[in-house]
């Protein structure tokens, strides 16, 4: 129950392109949904984050999707860049200091 | 302003030996965190300090590791009697649980046990 399914483990995608990473939990007690990057030898960094009051959320490029009654959320990359090529993990969280962490997913963005 | 800092940023030891991991959090941050990362998997919780609270240490994987927070600033991860196993990046973050714990990682420590 205190899993966060994440997939695909490794996307690649041609610039430009749309990348969607899918993200599901079962503990509907989570109320904060963060998505992390991580590029190489850097720690991960908040990239955006939703909670389930609403459906969706935008940020510039990314926008997450949030699925209540499925128990699903996932982050799109609209325009994709070669910069954008790093490893993104969802997280869950309900209101305390214990997230839990999908496994990430490698993103490669082709020039 | 600095960010979160780890030392050092690579680590290669023998199986057996003993290991500390530093982290200096950012300034004024009362919450701090440990996490392991193995390859492909995701963040393994290890232990949080808030404070002058106990600490949740109910993610240490063995009694083998144990972690301290003098000042209510730096902490020190050590590893005791390493194994290959132990192999991973040790990333620490700390936040402000006020600001609904948004966590600042820093790039983390590689370990390498041989």
């Amino acid at each position: 129950q205190q899993q966060v399914k994440q997939s695909p483990q490794s996307l690649i995608v041609q610039k430009g392109g749309i990348s969607i990473i899918n993200c599901a939990y079962e503990n509907t007690a989570f109320d904060y949904f963060p998505w992390y990057q991580q590029f190489p030898g850097k720690g991960p960094a908040l990239l955006i984050a939703i909670r389930p009051d609403v459906s969706e959320k935008k940020e510039g490029r990314f926008t997450i999707s949030f699925n209540k009654s499925a128990k699903q959320f996932s982050l799109h990359i609209m325009d994709s860049q070669p910069g954008d090529s790093a490893t993104y993990f969802c997280a869950a969280n309900r209101g305390t200091y214990k997230y839990i962490f999908g496994t990430g997913t490698r993103l490669k963005v082709l020039a | 302003g600095a960010g979160v800092s780890q030392s050092p940023s690579n680590k290669v030891t023998e199986k057996g030996k003993d290991v500390e991991l530093r982290c200096d959090p950012i300034s004024g941050h009362t919450a701090l965190y440990w996490y392991r990362q193995s390859l492909g998997q995701g963040l393994e919780f290890l232990i949080y300090f808030q404070g002058n609270s106990a600490p949740d240490k109910s993610g240490l994987p063995s009694d083998r590791f144990s972690a301290e927070r003098t000042g209510g600033s730096v902490s020190t991860l050590t590893i005791q009697r390493t194994q290959q196993e132990d192999s991973a990046v040790y990333l620490c973050a700390s936040s402000l649980p006020q600001l609904g714990y948004e966590q600042y990682f820093g790039p983390g420590t590689r370990l390498t046990v041989t």
